[in-house]
C-alpha cells in the first residue's frame, strides 16, 4: 500500500464547475499537507498549504484536512480553463523534511 | 518571492555518456536540496536530499554511484546521471529548502533527459 494514495484521472469538467480533489494516507505521523499544480513539462507550485487539521481558503481555492481520516481534500470553484493541470498533494511528518506525493489528479476544464 | 532556477531545461544525450543538472537558488540560501525524479503521468519520487557540505542521502533503491550529487554551496546543487542509459530517461525536479516562502519548498523548473 502507497502511503499516499491520489485518483489519478484524468478529470473532465466544465468551465465554471467546482472541483473536487482528494488523496487519503496511511501515516498517522503527517502534519504538512500541500496541494501542488504542475503544468506540463513544468515544476510544481504550491498552492495551498495546511498544517494539522481544519480547513483553508485562498481566493477560489479551498483545503481541507481530516486528520481522523486521514482523507485531504482541494475545492476549486468557478473553475477555468487555466486550471488545467495536474494537481499533487503532498505530506511531510516534520516541517522541512522530506514531502511525500500523491500519484497526481490530471484535470481538464474544457470551456 | 524564491526562485530556483533549473538548467538544463531539456537535454538530449547518447548512452554511455554522462549529464549534469543545475539547481540555482537565486535569492536565498537553500540549506537542503531534493532531487526528484517523475515519469510520464507519475508522482515524484525523492531520489535524495543533498544538505549544504553533507554527503547526499539516497531513497532505497537510487544508485549513489550513478546519481551523483553535488551541494557544494548555499546556492548550487548539481546532479550528474553519470553513464545515462535509455531507462535514465525522465524528468528531473531539484527543490530547495530555506527560501523561507512557501513553507521553504520551491521548486526547480525540471530537467526533461532523453537518453538516444
Amino acid at each position: 500500500q502507497k502511503e499516499v494514495e491520489q485518483d489519478p484521472g484524468p478529470l473532465s469538467v466544465p468551465e465554471g464547475a467546482i472541483v473536487s480533489l482528494n488523496c487519503t494516507y496511511s501515516n498517522s505521523a503527517f502534519q504538512y499537507f500541500m496541494w501542488y499544480r504542475q503544468y506540463s513539462r513544468k515544476g510544481p507550485e504550491l498552492l495551498m498549504y495546511t498544517y494539522s487539521s481544519g480547513n483553508k481558503e485562498d481566493g477560489r481555492f479551498t483545503a481541507q484536512v481530516d486528520k481522523s481520516s486521514k482523507y485531504i481534500s482541494l475545492f476549486i470553484r468557478d473553475s477555468q480553463p487555466s486550471d488545467s493541470a495536474t494537481y499533487l498533494c503532498a505530506m511531510s511528518d516534520n516541517q522541512g523534511g522530506k514531502l511525500i506525493f500523491g500519484q497526481g489528479t490530471e484535470l481538464s476544464v474544457k470551456p | 518571492g524564491a526562485v530556483v532556477s533549473q538548467h538544463p531545461s531539456w537535454v538530449i544525450c547518447k548512452s554511455g555518456t554522462s549529464v549534469k543538472i543545475e539547481c540555482r537558488s537565486l535569492d536565498f540560501q537553500a540549506t537542503t536540496m531534493f532531487w526528484y525524479r517523475q515519469f510520464p503521468k507519475q508522482s515524484l519520487m525523492l531520489m535524495a536530499t543533498s544538505n549544504e557540505g553533507s554527503k547526499a542521502t539516497y531513497e532505497q533503491g537510487v544508485e549513489k554511484d550513478k546519481f551523483l550529487i553535488n551541494h557544494a554551496s548555499l546556492t548550487l546543487s548539481t546532479l550528474t546521471v553519470t553513464s545515462a542509459h535509455p531507462e535514465d530517461s525522465s524528468f528531473y525536479i531539484c527543490s530547495a529548502r530555506g527560501g523561507g516562502g512557501n513553507y521553504g519548498y520551491t521548486f526547480g523548473s525540471g530537467t526533461r533527459l532523453t537518453v538516444v
